[in-house]
C-alpha cells in the first residue's frame, strides 16, 4: 500500500500565484486532515474532510481552499499566495474521527516569494 | 501557554542510553498521540494511548491521566531513533481536534 501520497514536494510561488497541494490515500479512510508545520510551532490544523462530500475549517483556514473530490482524495489550494503561506503542509488520514491512528503525507515545501 | 508542552525541546545523549520525552497538557482529551519525524520530514505515528502504557520494540509510552502528562521512554537508544518526537492530544473540543506540541529533537551519538 501506499499509503498518503502527497505531491508535490517541493514548491516555490511568487506572490499572487495560485496552487494545488494533491492528496491521495488508498486505505479507504473517511477522514483527512490538511496540517501546516512552521518553525517553533507545533501543526496546525488548515482544513479538515470528516467524511466524503463534508469539509470544515480548522485552526488556521484563512488563504486557504479544499476540496474532498472523492473518499480518496483531498487537495487544498492557495487561491493568491502570500509570504506568510510558506511553510511545510502535511496531509494526513485516519479511518474515522475519533481515536484513530494518524496517517502522514510526505509534505510539501512550499516557498512563497 | 501552549495547551501541550513538551521537555526538553533538544536533548543529545549517547547511544545505548535510556531516554525520556514528557508532554504535559493542560485540557480534557480523549486521546494521545506520539509521532516521530525523521530527518527527512515523514512523519510516522507511534503510539495512540488514553490510559496506561503501550510497548513497541524499544519504545515505552505511558500516560497518567489524573496528572495530565505522558512520557516516552526509549531504551537501548540508537543514532537511528534520532528524530523529532511529536506530542499530540485529542481533546473534546470537536472529534477532529488535535492539539500538538512543538516536539522535541533527538540526537543520539554513536
Amino acid at each position: 500500500n501506499a499509503g498518503v501520497t502527497q505531491t508535490p514536494k517541493f514548491q516555490v510561488l511568487k506572490t499572487g500565484q495560485s496552487m494545488t497541494l494533491q492528496c491521495a490515500q488508498d486505505m479507504n479512510h473517511n477522514s483527512m486532515y490538511w496540517y501546516r508545520q512552521d518553525p517553533g510551532m507545533g501543526l496546525r490544523l488548515i482544513y479538515y474532510s470528516a467524511s466524503e462530500g463534508t469539509t470544515d475549517k480548522g485552526e488556521v483556514p484563512n488563504g486557504y481552499n479544499v476540496s474532498r473530490l472523492n473518499k480518496r482524495e483531498f487537495s487544498l489550494r492557495l487561491e493568491s499566495a502570500a509570504p506568510s503561506q510558506t511553510s511545510v503542509y502535511f496531509c494526513a488520514s485516519t479511518q474515522g474521527p475519533g481515536n484513530e491512528k494518524l496517517f502522514f503525507g510526505s509534505g510539501t515545501q512550499l516557498s512563497v516569494l | 501557554k501552549n495547551e501541550v508542552e513538551q521537555s526538553p525541546q533538544n536533548l543529545t545523549a549517547q547511544e545505548g542510553e535510556f531516554i525520556t520525552i514528557n508532554c504535559s497538557y493542560s485540557v480534557g482529551i480523549s486521546a494521545l498521540h506520539w509521532l516521530q519525524q525523521h530527518p527527512g520530514g515523514g512523519i510516522v505515528s507511534l503510539f495512540m494511548l488514553s490510559s496506561g502504557k503501550k510497548k513497541h520494540g524499544r519504545l515505552i509510552a505511558t500516560i497518567n491521566i489524573q496528572e495530565k502528562h505522558s512520557s516516552l521512554h526509549i531504551t537501548a537508544s540508537h543514532p537511528r531513533d534520532s528524530a523529532v518526537y511529536i506530542c499530540a492530544v485529542r481533546t473534546f473540543q470537536g472529534a477532529q481536534k488535535l492539539v500538538f506540541g512543538q516536539g522535541t529533537r533527538l540526537t543520539i551519538n554513536p
